[in-house]
């Protein structure tokens, strides 16, 4: 069973660098598109991006200019960057792994607010 | 971007009934349509892709129909599991997105 785990800080400070890391196991990160998803307070959710294994990328067009997506097969981890963010971007983030365009496996969520 | 709309945006229920949940996109997606539950607290969970196909281990009680722009969610008899949050997504276009979610209370 693939196993997804979110990791990195629960605060961040307005304007500065959002970096998130997801860990999977129980499975390899090859051959499957990898995604990020956030969730803000009371909200729908909202796609971020994916990354497959060769870095190759494809981002949620509302948050290109902020986003990078990389991806690290040996340590079976992938990771997001969210720049110059503000109280807006205050969310719970999930990663998860894609199948065909839906998300089958996620993680259990990191909450990241942003806040001075 | 393609938007979807749910409704109800939350309903009220017993266990034992019978739930339709109601998905509109904004334009043709064919039949590419997933459904989650989500709890409190929690990850969502991958329900039904591709508008009516169950996902393995998914309780048959569960079903999807629908295709174009409309899409429903049914829950034949909801079972006490069943109280949480449903959503759907898109994932026809480039840019995949989610309905605003259906809240399943009782």
């Amino acid at each position: 069973q693939v196993q997804l785990q979110e990791s990195g800080p629960g605060l961040v400070k307005p304007s500065e660098t959002l970096s998130l890391t997801c860990s999977v196991s129980g499975g390899s990160i090859s051959s499957f598109y990898w995604s990020w998803i956030r969730q803000p307070p009371g909200k729908r959710l909202e796609w971020i991006g994916y990354i497959y294994e060769s870095g190759s990328t494809n981002y949620n067009p509302s948050l290109k200019s902020r986003v990078s997506l990389s991806v690290d097969t040996s340590s079976n981890q992938f990771s997001l960057e969210l720049t110059s963010v503000t109280a807006a971007d205050t969310a719970v983030y999930y990663c998860a792994r894609v199948v065909g365009g839906l998300f089958d496996f996620w993680g259990q969520g990191r909450l990241v607010t942003v806040s001075s | 971007d393609i938007q979807m709309t749910q409704s109800p945006s939350a309903l009220s229920a017993s266990v034992g009934d019978r739930v339709t949940i109601t998905c509109r996109a904004s334009q043709s997606i064919g039949s590419w349509l997933a459904w989650y539950q989500q709890k409190p607290g929690k990850a969502p969970k991958f329900l039904i892709y591709k508008a009516s196909s169950l996902e393995s281990g998914v309780p048959s009680r569960f079903s999807g129909s629908g295709s174009g722009t409309e899409f429903t969610l049914t829950i034949s008899s909801l079972q006490p599991d069943d109280f949480a949050t449903y959503y759907c997504q898109q994932y026809d276009s480039d840019v995949w997105t989610f309905g605003q979610g259906t809240k399943v209370e009782i």
